[in-house]
């Protein structure tokens, strides 16, 4: 059964900086494109970043660009997500997504994990 | 930037009834591999999304026949032939055919 299961989550100041973590399970986890998405208290679905199965490609969204960076340790089955520079409008529930071979929409979703950026 | 539009926003529905949503996006979502990378998700209430079509018309693993996905080019419908009372939460459209990654705005269904 395939399973996300991310960490990280947590309050901090505006401009500070947070690293999410998602472990994997499940599944050949290199052969898989990766993800984040996050949902706003009360808002739709807004898609961060993506990364292919090998690493060597990355993609961002225009809101975090130059902020965030998306990594992933196939020899661990993990995806982290670098957050610095925040802003009260990253205030979000970040998942942990998993794509298809070489596609980068969400097949499979975390549980997600909160992420308050306030003084 | 895709701009990925659903109608309606909100729809209340008798159990046993049909329903139906439909997702415009501003071009095209078939990839020049002749796939078109729409898919559609729910949320339920407190829970994280799940995927329930994929390309178009694909029912993931689990997913009832109850739910059909078709359309192509820009215009796309998820229909669900009966609704029951686990069919509640938003429905999302997304397409994944050209970074950035888009979302519809959700329709929310209820039961009446």
């Amino acid at each position: 059964e395939v399973q996300l299961l991310e960490s990280g989550g947590a309050l901090v100041q505006p401009g500070g900086s947070l690293s999410l973590s998602c472990a994997a399970s499940g599944y050949t986890f290199s052969n898989y494109a990766m993800g984040w998405v996050r949902q706003a208290p009360g808002k739709g679905l807004e898609w961060v970043s993506g990364i292919s199965g090998n690493g060597v490609g990355t993609y961002y969204a225009d809101s975090v660009k130059g902020r965030f960076t998306i990594s992933r340790d196939n020899s661990k089955n993990t995806v982290s997500l670098q957050m610095n520079s925040l802003r009260a409008d990253d205030t979000a529930v970040y998942y942990c997504t998993k794509g298809w071979p070489g596609i980068y929409g969400p097949e499979k979703w975390g549980q997600g994990t909160l992420v308050t950026v306030s003084s | 930037d895709i701009v990925m539009t659903q109608t309606p926003l909100s729809l209340s529905v008798t159990p046993g009834q049909p329903a139906s949503i439909s997702c415009k996006s501003s071009q095209s979502l078939l990839h020049s591999n002749g796939k078109t990378y729409l898919y559609w998700h729910l949320q339920r209430p407190g829970q994280p999304p799940h995927l329930l079509i994929y390309e178009v018309s694909n029912r993931f693993s689990g997913v009832p026949d109850r739910f059909s996905g078709s359309g192509s080019g820009t215009d796309f419908t998820l229909k669900i032939s009966r609704v029951e009372a686990e069919d509640v939460g938003v429905y999302y459209c997304v397409q994944s055919v050209q970074f950035p990654i888009t979302f519809g705005q959700g329709t929310r269904l209820e039961i009446k």
